[in-house]
């Protein structure tokens, strides 16, 4: 089955600081890729969708200066958590689609971020 | 009102019984229907993948999509503990670009 990947797992950084979570379909190619945050027992919220080569589409209520995302290819995509605040701890998931316009999404294993 | 509606449990089983789970959603137009399974700290995992109504089965796991009714449900027969978990539905329409809707998810827990 399609695999994504996820890195890293967890982090934890300093108020202030930015950090990359990178996404990537590890035997397909993914046009386009999703990225959702997660709060404790909760459901999954969707921040953005990421389009190979083109600029990601934002939901409403999502800062676009505040989480960069980069599609540079095929398989990896990228969200940059800019200039973190303690409010930004959460869990982001990314997920992409296989090759075929009906298939599934799968999903990554998530990255835990803290910030402190 | 929520577009997809989730009981979010606790729903807690004896090992061995069967798990029946569902969601409603009040949009007509989704056409595509998915359970996923996720643990603790980690991503989503896909169970079941339907688009028409009626039942789908793979393994201990069967899904039931009744368009007319709105209604999607899943059920799992011979529990495990390793089952315990959060269980979402999601679903989107057809030209969505593949955007989901998910439900709130419900906790699951088998009792060994």
């Amino acid at each position: 089955g399609a695999v994504v990947s996820q890195h890293p797992s967890w982090v934890i950084c300093k108020s202030g600081t930015s950090v990359k979570i990178e996404c990537r379909s590890l035997d397909f190619q993914a046009t386009t890729m999703f990225w959702y945050r997660q709060f404790p027992k909760q459901s999954l919220m969707l921040m953005a969708t990421s389009n190979e080569g083109s600029k990601a589409t934002y939901e409403q209520g999502v800062e676009k200066d505040k989480f960069l995302i980069n599609h540079a290819s095929l398989t990896l995509s990228t969200l940059t958590v800019t200039s973190a605040h303690p409010e930004d701890s959460s869990f982001y998931i990314c997920s992409a689609r296989g090759g075929e316009a009906n298939s599934p999404l799968h999903f990554g294993n998530g990255t835990r971020l803290t910030v402190t | 009102q929520k577009e997809v509606e989730q009981d979010p449990g606790p729903l807690s089983v004896p090992e061995g019984a069967i798990v029946s789970l569902n969601c409603t959603y009040s949009n007509s137009a989704f056409q595509y229907f998915m359970w996923y399974r996720q643990y603790s700290r980690k991503g989503p995992e896909l169970l079941m993948y339907t688009y028409s109504s009626g039942n789908k089965e793979d393994g201990r796991f069967t899904a039931q999509v009744d368009k007319s009714s709105k209604y999607i449900s899943l059920f799992i027969r011979d529990s495990q503990p390793s089952d315990s978990a959060t269980y979402l539905c999601a679903m989107r329409f057809k030209a969505a670009g593949n955007k989901l809707t998910f439900g709130g998810g419900t906790r699951v827990l088998v009792k060994p």
